[in-house]
């Protein structure tokens, strides 16, 4: 079984400038997280989808940061403009429903962000 | 609101020693529990976790963690360690929405782990 995907695995950019990242779950899992991990901390969750809809955006600085999931499968990360603090480990996670028996988060590799 | 803590940043070890990575929580209801492991420039792989039943959970790597309801820790553990399990080490709990039945994970700040040869 294929585990989540996302991409790129790094990226520097200079601040005030954009940057979006992309994750594909596991194939079936209807649930998928952003989360923000800065360095020497654990991660934080930005934002929650279930299918193509948003669960928890509650700590997603919605001024710069934005996400989609369209059709319920890929989701897209964006940031814009970036700022310094930015800097980070975006990951991705996904499970196979959000509700009830609690279920594992399966987590993608991350994409390293640096804001110069 | 759920939570958990890991007390220690670091913990050391000699390779064949045995291993344990703290981790204590606070929540509401029944408590479910994971432990993540993450190497260098890699996501957090899924090591364990506690829904109910036996008190010792065995997971991926030879590790195992034990429930302690009474002192609300859930610790990580490993009988002989090894140089290559020196890794970033997270213990999380489930956080439940309130009246939608969906869920999350709350992370605590994490402990390395350096295995000496």
């Amino acid at each position: 079984e294929a585990g989540v995907a996302q991409s790129p695995r790094y990226k520097i950019i200079e601040k005030r400038q954009s940057v979006a990242f992309w994750c594909n779950p596991i194939s079936g899992h209807a649930t998928l997280y952003w989360y923000q991990q800065i360095l020497g901390q654990g991660p934080k969750l930005l934002i929650q989808f279930q299918n193509n809809g948003v669960v928890d955006d509650s700590q997603l600085p919605k001024d710069r940061f934005s996400a989609e999931r369209l059709k319920g499968v890929d989701s897209t990360l964006k940031i814009q403009p970036a700022k310094l603090e930015d800097s980070a480990v975006y990951l991705c996670a996904s499970d196979a429903r959000g509700g009830g028996r609690p279920e594992t988060q399966y987590f993608g590799p991350g994409t390293r962000l640096l804001v110069l | 609101a759920q939570s958990v803590a890991q007390p220690e940043d670091q913990v050391n070890v000699a390779e064949g020693n045995p291993l344990t990575v703290k981790c204590t929580y606070s929540v509401s209801g029944n408590p479910y529990l994971f432990w993540y492991v993450q190497y260098p420039n890699r996501g957090l792989q899924f090591l364990l976790k506690y829904i109910t039943g036996d008190n010792l959970v065995k997971g991926s790597y030879g590790f195992e963690a034990e429930f302690n309801k009474s002192q609300t820790s859930f610790h990580l553990k490993k009988p002989s360690a090894l140089v290559s399990d020196s890794a970033l080490y997270f213990c999380a709990v489930r956080a439940d929405y309130e009246s939608t039945g969906f869920q999350k994970l709350v992370f605590g700040t994490g402990t390395r782990l350096l295995v000496s040869p």
